[in-house]
């Protein structure tokens, strides 16, 4: 059982825009950062966004995120096939001392 | 160009011990922390441990903690995981993974790995 919580899976055509959420805690999202991870059938899991909202050099301006309260989501739009991959948040939590993970989303583009 | 390359992996009884390296390159190792992460067949990211740039502090999941020491050498550039009372259920991709001093201890893991798959099995 993740300590944040991802829907199992995600999809959408070529073109359309679609959002994964991200739900925690207090001890968590509530006040730290929130990270997302794109993983590739078969590689490690790629830094996507950082600090809530940060882009690292490379990652195309098609995905954006936000955070909210306890929760956090993932945008991707003008969705491609390359896209297909597991997400994951990921935050610092103050109660367990280590950063937590989501169960990851599977994201299908149909 | 920023490089981590795991090794030490392998099959091992219930009970044994393994180490693992992470040989890092194209950075300087000492400004970032340092983590180990986990990933078992099918499933999501799992953190093990954790240490500071020059290894003052570390923090150990609870699941592997009294079992798992994690090391580096700043000199030699390399993460270390030691590995011992393998259990089955420790059975994963071990993947490292640095994170940029000016955000430490926030999640975010810039650089990864391509990961070293350790299997516990009798």
């Amino acid at each position: 059982q993740s300590v944040l919580t991802q829907p199992p899976s995600a999809s959408g055509p070529p073109g359309q825009r679609v959002t994964i959420s991200c739900s925690g805690s207090s001890s968590n999202i509530g006040t730290k950062t929130v990270n997302w991870y794109q993983q590739l059938p078969g590689t490690a899991p790629k830094l996507l966004i950082y600090s809530d909202n940060q882009r690292p050099s490379g990652v195309p301006d098609r995905f954006s995120s936000s955070r909210s309260g306890t929760s956090a989501s993932l945008a991707i739009s003008g969705l491609q096939s390359e896209d297909e991959a597991d997400y994951y948040c990921a935050a610092w939590d103050d109660n367990l001392n280590g950063p937590v993970f989501g169960g990851g989303t599977k994201l299908t583009v149909l | 160009q920023v490089q981590l390359v795991e090794s030490g992996g392998g099959l091992v009884k219930p009970g044994g011990s393994l180490r693992l390296s992470c040989a890092a390159s194209g950075f300087s190792f000492s400004d970032y922390y340092m983590i180990w992460i986990r990933q078992a067949p099918g499933k999501g990211l799992e953190w093990v441990s954790y240490i500071s740039s020059y290894g003052t502090t570390m923090y150990d999941a609870d699941s592997v903690r009294g079992r798992f020491t994690v090391s580096r050498d700043n000199a030699e550039n390399s993460l270390y995981l030691q590995m011992d009372s393998l259990r089955v259920e420790d059975t994963a991709v071990y993947y490292c993974a640095r994170e940029p001093m000016y955000d430490f201890w926030s999640g975010h893991f810039d650089s990864w790995g391509r990961g070293t798959l350790v299997t516990v099995s009798s």
